[in-house]
């Protein structure tokens, strides 16, 4: 799982500023997975994209958050005008294709600090 | 919708010790799987072990093992000969077979293994 990359590991932004997060996926993965995880609770699911395509985004707030996956590049999950209450662990995951359990695999977590 | 509860918000154990964490599911589903994730003080997610739905034996990957009642909608989670380096988080997770593969958590259990 060290394969799927997120960058930055941490990041600190002031309220109002943007955040972005990116996730570059395991080798051989089309499908990304972002999490969320506040202090002292489980991990909740925001958006299942594939290649230039949002899957399912049930999980993201209405307001400020977007997703990407283009055909090339990584990941991006953009905060926009940040509040102390976006400071979290943002998780990426991957896994190689849909509808057969394949093991989702996670990076190592990107931790946004609002001030 | 699914729900994930882990009842013991906390744990300890020996060094060498067994111990089982619990973990109970509420879903109208047939076929899904269900997975345990480690994350420790360095907060990455590591898969631990992993189970479907329609397979009635139980999963085990060495010194971790489950105990999988479907009708009874619980997935336990054993760890025998406890490690310092078991010292942990450690989620339970349900993700549908169909539709979109995302997973929901747990609260989690913090478990500690004392020397």
């Amino acid at each position: 799982n060290a394969g799927v990359m997120q960058n930055p590991r941490h990041l600190v932004r002031r309220r109002g500023q943007e955040a972005r997060l990116r996730c570059s996926p395991m080798k051989g993965h089309s499908h990304v997975y972002w999490y969320r995880q506040l202090p002292e609770e489980g991990l909740k699911f925001m958006v299942y994209l594939q290649k230039e395509n949002i899957i399912d985004e049930s999980g993201m707030p209405k307001e400020r958050f977007s997703a990407e996956f283009p055909k090339e590049g990584p990941s991006i999950l953009r905060i926009q005008q940040v509040v102390r209450g976006d400071s979290a662990a943002y998780f990426c995951a991957s896994s190689r294709e849909q509808g057969s359990g394949n093991t989702i695999y996670f990076g190592e977590g990107s931790w946004l600090t609002v001030v | 919708a699914q729900t994930v509860t882990q009842s013991q918000p906390e744990m300890s154990v020996q060094e060498a010790e067994t111990v089982t964490l619990s973990c109970t599911y509420d879903t109208s589903e047939n076929n899904y799987y269900l997975f345990w994730y480690k994350q420790p003080p360095s907060r990455q997610m590591i898969l631990v072990i992993r189970q479907e739905a329609y397979k009635q034996q139980n999963a085990t990957e060495n010194r971790f093992s489950v105990n999988f009642q479907k009708a009874a909608k619980s997935f336990s989670l054993k760890i025998s000969d406890s490690q310092l380096g078991d010292t942990a988080m450690y989620f339970c997770a349900f993700m549908k077979k169909r539709g979109s593969e995302k997973l929901v958590f747990g609260k989690g259990t913090k478990l500690t293994v004392n020397p």
